[in-house]
């Protein structure tokens, strides 16, 4: 079945370093691949996507491209601020004709300190 | 334009009792999915819907159900709720089926 590989948290760094989340999955098909990040106490929120083999989604800073042939999908941002503090989800959408599905990873905790 | 709203947004119930969860779905849009969020087991796909037929169901015993109205809102009702159902329960929502799925900020269930 659909999987997602994420880099185990908590991932703490001070503000203005450089960050990377690893995600890689398995897939069936051709998905969509989107991150999603999550604050406390909140929803999910879309942070980027990307559609197709080498898209470059980006958002806020954030940015991930879709690599098809290493299956990976991972996010990027050059300087985290304090408030980037969250859990981060990668997840492929698969369309299939069962019907149609995000499979989510088990999220990366981000915390950034001062 | 307003976003995905959930009610109620906190929940507390008693092992045995059955409890309906309501989303509304972004204005114009369709397609509707729900995801149970628990620490152990993450975010797992519960059900989508679209055109008030349900067109996916996830790995959940028949005690989840779910269903949607001719104005894309959906609810989704767990009987005989078990301590194990307590999590957060999450809408999406996306224009038709294989576009990017939005979400709502949540329906917190306590079952004790």
């Amino acid at each position: 079945g659909d999987s997602v590989t994420q880099m185990e948290g908590p991932v703490t760094l001070s503000e203005e370093a450089f960050l990377t989340i690893n995600c890689t999955y398995t897939a069936t098909g051709y998905p969509s691949l989107f991150w999603y990040v999550q604050y406390p106490g909140e929803g999910l929120q879309l942070l980027l996507k990307a559609t197709k083999a080498d898209d470059k989604g980006s958002n806020k800073g954030f940015e991930a491209t879709y690599r098809k042939e290493t299956t990976s999908f991972h996010l990027e941002k050059g300087s985290v601020q304090v408030s980037d503090s969250a859990v981060y989800f990668c997840a492929p959408f698969v369309l299939t004709g069962g019907g149609n599905k995000l499979t989510f990873g088990t999220g990366t905790q981000l915390k950034v300190e001062l | 334009k307003a976003g995905v709203t959930q009610t109620p947004r906190y929940l507390i119930k008693t092992r045995g009792q059955q409890v309906t969860l309501s989303c509304s779905p972004i204005s114009g849009h369709r397609s509707v999915s729900w995801y149970q969020q628990t620490p152990g087991q993450g975010l797992q796909f519960l059900f989508e819907y679209f055109s008030e037929t349900q067109r996916n169901k996830g790995n959940f015993p028949g005690r989840f159900s779910g269903r949607q109205f001719s104005n894309s809102r959906s609810e989704m009702n767990v009987s005989t709720l078990e301590l194990g159902d307590s999590a957060l329960y999450l809408c999406a929502s996306s224009l038709y089926r294989a576009d990017t799925q939005y979400f709502g900020p949540g329906t917190r269930l306590t079952v004790l």
